[in-house]
């Protein structure tokens, strides 16, 4: 059974640099869209953007400017930076697994796998 | 960016209740919507794929339809432990957009 764990640091300062990483075991992480969500303190989910094992990103326009996910497949793990950061910010941040991709075809498929998320605070 | 609207906001009801929830979506996306609980402290669960296709291991009290803007999550006897927050989303179109949330609170 796929598993995901999401890690970093929970405390960032405004206009510094967010980085989280996404391990992923019991499973390879190849084959599959993986994902970043975030939730804001007593608010709903917002989808961040997807890496394919490639390095295919593609990201919220909301944040795409600020945004740059990468993936080490020798690790099993995938990241997200996220630069200039400020309080809104602020946030519980989740990995998922999404879409599967075969040799010849590409699946959409919602999210079925997630991390149990990490609370990441922006403030000095 | 696709638009998803839930309604209601918030529903009280009490367990062995039907409950519907309403998602709609501001252009067509087929059946590319998904349903998801959430509960406090804890990551989104997949309950729904396709608008009505059952995650397994999701209880068959649950059940999604709908298709082009109109979905819904029907749950038919709630239990005990049903008391959450659901999301729906459409992942046809990027960014994969979440409606606001329906609290499902115990009347």
């Amino acid at each position: 059974q796929v598993h995901l764990q999401e890690s970093g640091p929970g405390l960032v300062k405004p206009s510094e640099t967010l980085s989280l990483t996404c391990t992923v075991s019991g499973g390879s992480i190849s084959d599959y869209y993986w994902t970043w969500i975030r939730q804001p303190p007593g608010k709903g989910l917002e989808w961040i953007g997807y890496i394919y094992n490639s390095g295919s990103t593609t990201y919220n326009p909301s944040v795409k400017s600020r945004v740059t996910m990468s993936v080490d497949t020798s690790k099993n793990q995938f990241s997200l930076k996220l630069n200039s950061v400020t309080a809104a910010d602020t946030a519980v941040y989740f990995c998922t697994r999404g879409s599967y991709c075969s040799r010849t075809s590409c699946y959409l498929r919602a999210m079925d796998v997630w991390g149990q998320g990490t609370k990441v605070t922006v403030s000095s | 960016d696709i638009q998803m609207t839930q309604s209601p906001s918030t529903l009280s009801a009490s367990v062995g209740d039907r409950v519907t929830i309403t998602c709609r979506a501001s252009q067509s996306i087929s059946s590319w919507l998904a349903w998801y609980q959430q509960k406090p402290g804890k990551a989104p669960k997949l309950l729904i794929y396709k608008a009505s296709s059952l995650e397994s291991g999701v209880p068959s009290r649950f059940s999604g339809s709908g298709s082009g803007t109109e979905f819904t999550l029907t749950i038919s006897s709630l239990q005990p432990d049903d008391f959450a927050t659901y999301y729906c989303q459409q992942y046809i179109s990027y960014p994969h957009t979440f409606g606001q949330g329906t609290k499902l609170e115990i009347k």
